[in-house]
């Protein structure tokens, strides 16, 4: 069946750090891939997304490539900041399972220190 | 603007007492879910609706039911069966075509008096 692995936290930086969260996946089909963020007390929001294989998702600094070649999905950002910490999920959606339902990993803990 | 409105955003419950929870959205969307985020975890899939009318089980349904009687709508219910509901409840929905993202709600934190 369909999974999505990714790193486990808490991830702590400094502030201006790089910053890599890696996230891999088991599909059957043709998956699209997502990252998401949660803030403390808040649903899901969704971060960037891609929807086939070398795509490059990208939204407010963070970036992720589809790469089939080694079923990964890892977020990246070049500088973070504090108000980057929060919970970031790693998901994927294969419309091939006929159910339309989302996997999403276990979720990372990301800590900004100023 | 669309989007998901869960109510109540906090919400106490008694032993022995069911209580329902409120998910509302006006994106047009087919699907809609309902997941249980417990502290420090990832999401679990507790329902899930296609359609009006239907809907599945998902990884842990027991001690909850829903119904999707609108397309705006799709109220969950935690039974007297549910042993443990101190959680936080988070609604999605999504186009029902293609590999499309879902999008939350704020969520409703449940806890037992």
């Amino acid at each position: 069946g369909n999974s999505v692995t990714q790193m486990e936290g808490p991830v702590t930086l400094s502030e201006e750090a790089f910053l890599t969260i890696n996230c891999t996946y088991t599909a059957t089909g043709y998956p699209s891939l997502f990252w998401y963020v949660q803030y403390p007390g808040e649903g899901l929001q969704l971060l960037l997304k891609a929807t086939k294989a070398d795509d490059k998702g990208s939204n407010k600094g963070f970036e992720a490539t589809y790469r089939k070649e080694t079923t990964s999905f890892h977020l990246e950002k070049g500088s973070v900041q504090v108000s980057d910490s929060a919970v970031y999920f790693c998901a994927l959606s294969d419309h091939g399972n006929r159910d339309d339902k989302i996997i999403f990993g276990k979720g990372t803990r990301l800590h900004i220190l100023p | 603007d669309g989007g998901i409105t869960q109510s109540p955003k906090y919400l106490f419950r008694k032993e022995g007492q069911n209580v329902t929870l409120s998910c509302e959205q006006n994106l047009n969307h087919d699907a809609m879910y309902w997941y249980r985020q417990d502290p420090g975890q990832g999401l679990r899939l507790i329902y899930y609706s296609q359609i009006v009318n239907d809907f599945q089980k998902g990884d842990i349904a027991e001690g909850y039911s829903v119904s999707r009687e609108k397309k705006e709508s799709f109220p969950l219910t935690v039974t007297s069966a549910q042993k443990n509901p101190t959680a936080f409840y988070l609604c999605a929905s999504s186009p029902q075509q293609g590999n499309q993202p879902q999008h939350f709600g704020d969520g409703t934190r449940l806890s037992i008096l």
